[in-house]
């Protein structure tokens, strides 16, 4: 059974830092692995996917990379801001369509 | 384009009573999924959808069904439903099961109290 775990679980930082996120899975079998934010009490909003065959994706100040033999990912942001503070959400898919989610890092960014 | 919708957006139940839940996905995606996300479990996959048939259930009691109509629509229904059931359900569409290089886009999710 695929087990996703993100560390750390919350993360304040002042507003500029450069930062970075984790994202460990057990089973490497993967099809993708999806970065997602989540406002509170909001859905998500698909921030970066990586395809099981790449090694990393960049959207603007942020990059995602993937090392599948050693089940991890990291989700790089920089040069952060106050509108950055949300739960950041890893997710793999590999069965079908189902994706796994780990437990999520809460950040905030302090002005 | 317009997203995923969900509705109800609030929900208030008591325990005993049943509920369904309302997901129409982006035009054109085929697929649907379910997923409920509460702060002790996290976000947990119910089951998932593709051309009225359902693909995959994840581990939930057969109180939680499903079911897809022709349109792409899906709704879920919680039968006699218990306090820990209280939770924020998402529904997530994409094209199909077997697009690897989509992304599932997901609802502003039902978020259902059960008193």
């Amino acid at each position: 059974k695929q087990e996703v775990t993100q560390i750390p679980a919350a993360l304040s930082v002042p507003e500029g830092e450069n930062l970075v996120l984790n994202c460990s899975f057990t089973d490497s079998a993967i099809y993708n692995l999806q970065w997602f934010r989540q406002d509170p009490g909001k859905g998500l909003t698909s921030l970066l996917l990586i395809q099981s065959s790449q090694r990393e994706q960049t959207s603007g100040r942020l990059n995602a990379s993937l090392d599948k033999s050693s089940g991890r990912s990291t989700l790089y942001i920089a040069a952060s801001q106050p509108g950055d503070s949300a739960t950041y959400l890893c997710a793999v898919k590999d069965a079908g369509n189902m994706l796994t989610f780990g437990g999520g890092t809460r950040l905030m960014v302090k002005p | 384009k317009a997203g995923v919708t969900q509705t109800p957006r609030y929900l208030i139940k008591t325990r005993g009573q049943q509920v369904t839940l309302s997901c129409s996905p982006i035009s054109g995606h085929r697929s649907v999924s379910w997923y409920q996300q509460t702060p002790g479990q996290g976000l947990q996959f119910l089951f998932e959808y593709f051309s009225e048939t359902q693909r995959n259930k994840g581990n939930f009691p057969g109180r939680f069904s499903g079911r897809q109509f022709s349109n792409s629509r899906s709704e879920m229904n919680v039968s006699t439903l218990e306090l820990g059931d209280s939770a924020l359900y998402l529904c997530a569409s994409s094209l199909a099961p077997t697009a690897n290089q989509e992304t599932q886009y997901f609802g502003p999710g039902t978020r259902l109290l059960v008193l």
